[in-house]
């Protein structure tokens, strides 16, 4: 099967750090990766689509500067909260597809507290 | 944005009874998904099916896509206690790999 891994599970930080979020597809590459954002009993919201090598589509009313993706190889890309707020407390979740697979596989996600 | 709705919201059911989730989408598309989320966890994909398919089974669950009425449903047979979970429909459409998501329903399996 196809593994993707998230670090860390859960953190805790004070409002105004940054915090960076890896995913990793494990024993697969995987060209394109896509970060959720997932709020309470709520459904997964697509925030962008990180490409290998180039620069992550954003989806509208989310902002790059406030979410910056870092898709730098085919096995790792990372998600970089800024100047963290109480409201970007969420459930953030990576997914990870293969070339030309149509199968999203999902990390366990990451659960953010901003204090 | 979310394009799929889900029904029912929650489900519950005894053990060995028969679970059926629905999804409706708005656009046409190029295969639809369900996936399974145990609280607090990631997605497990549990079933993918194309858009010139009718069905497809595997293992207890059974979907079902209906393009002409932009619905699919999701069957599992026999449940059991471990099914307990939220269940979400996926679309695909396009050129783009992206996933929209319905709105999820909460199946509560009692023993």
């Amino acid at each position: 099967g196809a593994v993707v891994s998230q670090h860390p599970s859960r953190v805790i930080c004070k409002s105004g750090t940054s915090v960076k979020i890896e995913c990793r597809s494990l024993d697969f590459q995987a060209t394109t990766m896509f970060w959720y954002r997932q709020f309470p009993k709520q459904s997964l919201m697509l925030m962008a689509t990180s490409n290998e090598g180039s620069k992550a589509t954003y989806e509208q009313g989310v902002e790059k500067d406030k979410f910056l993706i870092n898709h730098a190889s085919l096995t790792l890309s990372t998600l970089t909260v800024t100047s963290a707020h109480p409201e970007d407390s969420s459930f953030y979740i990576c997914s990870a597809l293969r070339d030309k697979g149509e199968t999203q596989y999902f990390g366990p996600g990451t659960r953010l507290l901003v204090l | 944005s979310q394009q799929g709705e889900e029904d029912p919201q929650a489900l519950s059911i005894q053990e060995g009874e028969n679970a059926t989730m629905n999804c409706s989408y708005k656009t046409s598309i190029n295969n639809l998904q369900w996936y399974r989320q145990n609280s607090g966890r990631g997605l497990v994909h549990l079933i993918l099916i194309r858009s010139n398919e009718r069905e497809k089974h595997s293992g207890r669950l059974r979907v079902t896509l209906d393009t002409s009425k932009k619905s699919s449903s999701l069957l599992i047979t026999a449940s059991r206690a471990a099914d307990t979970a939220s269940y979400f429909c996926a679309t695909a459409s396009g050129s783009a790999r992206q996933l929209t998501f319905g709105s999820g329903t909460q199946l509560t399996v009692l023993p």
